[in-house]
């Protein structure tokens, strides 16, 4: 079975570029994580939808950031405009959400490099 | 103080040894996540575990909700087990939201 695919796997652009980072879920998953990781702060959820509906997005850091899930098998993550703080790795992440059964299962990462 | 503390913070052992690496955490939790990552590389899920104990290869996960501590053990230790390893836990009544430990960087010597 396929895992939780991302792409782009690297991305640089220059400050004030639009970024977007795409995710597509381990099939049959219905929560889906957006994460990011740096080395200050470690993992930080950004996001997270259940059933393609977004319930805590406490942790998206500013209006510039923004995610969508139209369908359950596509999300996005979009950074508009893109400032070199926002250089990291972003994760995807996804799981059943099923009690007892709630085992996150991450994606191989987008590193982005904001110059 | 980090609810999810990690020890130690770095280890280095020679191949072979056998490893452990420690988590405690300070609130209630429903479950407790070991992930590893590879240096500039994806998160792997080893375990997911509420209690007791699970065994994949050379894994070995143990959680005592009690003390509030868990325990990753690798069995004859290999290099390319040279990796963090990160603790994360559903607390807070969350069934969704992780709090994770710093980490273990874990280096294994040939």
């Amino acid at each position: 079975d396929a895992g939780v695919i991302q792409s782009p796997r690297h991305e640089v652009t220059e400050m004030g570029q639009e970024v977007t980072l795409r995710c597509k879920p381990i099939s049959g998953h219905n929560s889906l994580f957006w994460y990011r990781q740096t080395m200050m702060r470690g993992l930080e959820l950004l996001i997270y939808f259940n059933n393609n509906v977004p319930i805590d997005d406490s942790g998206m850091p500013e209006d510039r950031f923004s995610a969508k899930m139209p369908n359950a098998s596509f999300s996005t993550l979009k950074i508009q405009p893109s400032e070199p703080r926002d250089s990291a790795v972003y994760f995807c992440a996804s799981s059943s959400y099923r009690v007892g059964d709630n085992e996150q299962f991450f994606g191989p990462g987008t590193r982005l490099t904001v110059l | 103080k980090n609810e999810v503390e990690q020890s130690p913070q770095n280890l280095t052992a020679q191949e072979g040894e056998f490893i452990t690496i420690n988590c405690s955490y300070s609130v209630g939790i429903s479950a407790l996540h070991w992930l590893q990552q590879h240096p500039g590389g994806g998160i792997v899920s080893l375990f997911m575990l509420s209690s007791g104990k699970k065994k994949h290869g050379r894994l070995i996960a143990t959680i005592n909700i009690q003390e509030k501590h868990s325990s990753l053990h690798i069995t004859a230790s290999h290099p390319r087990d040279s990796a963090v390893y990160i603790c994360a836990v559903y607390s807070g009544g969350s069934n969704y939201k992780l709090t994770f430990g710093k980490g273990t960087l874990l280096t294994v010597n040939p």
